[in-house]
């Protein structure tokens, strides 16, 4: 059982380039979630989806696309990579949504922006 | 989207027992009380989470106040491997999965 698998675990991109990082879950969970991670922080929002088809803008959505199109991936997409995206990139998902269930994560991608 | 409230650091001794706070003066009656934490180059785990009563796991116990705008996670005897960031957030029971993590309590275990 793989779990919360993200890929690529490492990229770097020059500015303006686009790139796509895919998350991927064997737990047939409906809930999944992108965050950033900048040094010394802790985890931003930046996009979710509660289920196959749908998404939603979390706290920080400016210069990310998402996609649910099969219910166990979720894409997260840089049309125009920029430095202030260089970061470490976290996906989770969940089965139980509302208030009990329980956040799996991956391991992060880490990008770089230059 | 409620918040909660957490100091930037603490340090404890192996084989102490730890208490790290978290304040949610906020909360809503259908607030769950949530805490993960992240070890060092990991993505974050579950650790526990609540609604009123005080709950008890093999990592930790999490001790929630009557008032439930206070909460305590408790590691009854730390070792060197629960140096972590702990995160304590709140998921509600409206349907909203915004979940919004704030920075965390970097817990340094000294041996």
């Amino acid at each position: 059982n793989a779990g919360v698998t993200q890929t690529p675990k490492f990229r770097v991109l020059k500015t303006g380039q686009s790139m796509t990082l895919l998350c991927a879950q064997d737990m047939n969970h409906e809930y999944m979630y992108w965050y950033r991670q900048d040094p010394g922080m802790g985890l931003r929002l930046i996009h979710y989806s509660v289920g196959e088809g749908t998404t939603a803008k979390g706290e920080v959505p400016d210069g990310y696309n998402v996609s649910r199109l099969k219910k166990q991936n979720f894409l997260l997409g840089l049309e125009s990579a920029a430095p202030s995206q260089t970061s470490v990139y976290f996906c989770a998902s969940s089965y139980f949504g509302g208030s009990t269930g329980e956040l799996f994560f991956g391991e992060g991608s880490r990008l770089t922006v230059l | 989207d409620a918040k909660t409230t957490q100091p930037n650091s603490m340090e404890s001794n192996e084989e102490e027992p730890v208490h790290l706070p978290c304040n949610h003066s906020t909360i809503s009656g259908t607030d769950y009380i949530h805490w993960y934490r992240q070890l060092p180059s990991q993505g974050p785990e579950y650790v526990i989470h609540g609604l009123t009563s005080n709950v008890n796991n093999r990592m930790a116990s999490l001790a929630i106040a009557e008032d439930r705008k206070s909460s305590t996670l408790i590691l009854h005897r730390a070792t060197l491997r629960d140096a972590a960031v702990y995160y304590c957030i709140l998921r509600g029971g409206g349907g909203s999965e915004k979940l919004v993590f704030g920075k965390g309590t970097k817990l340094t275990v000294n041996p």
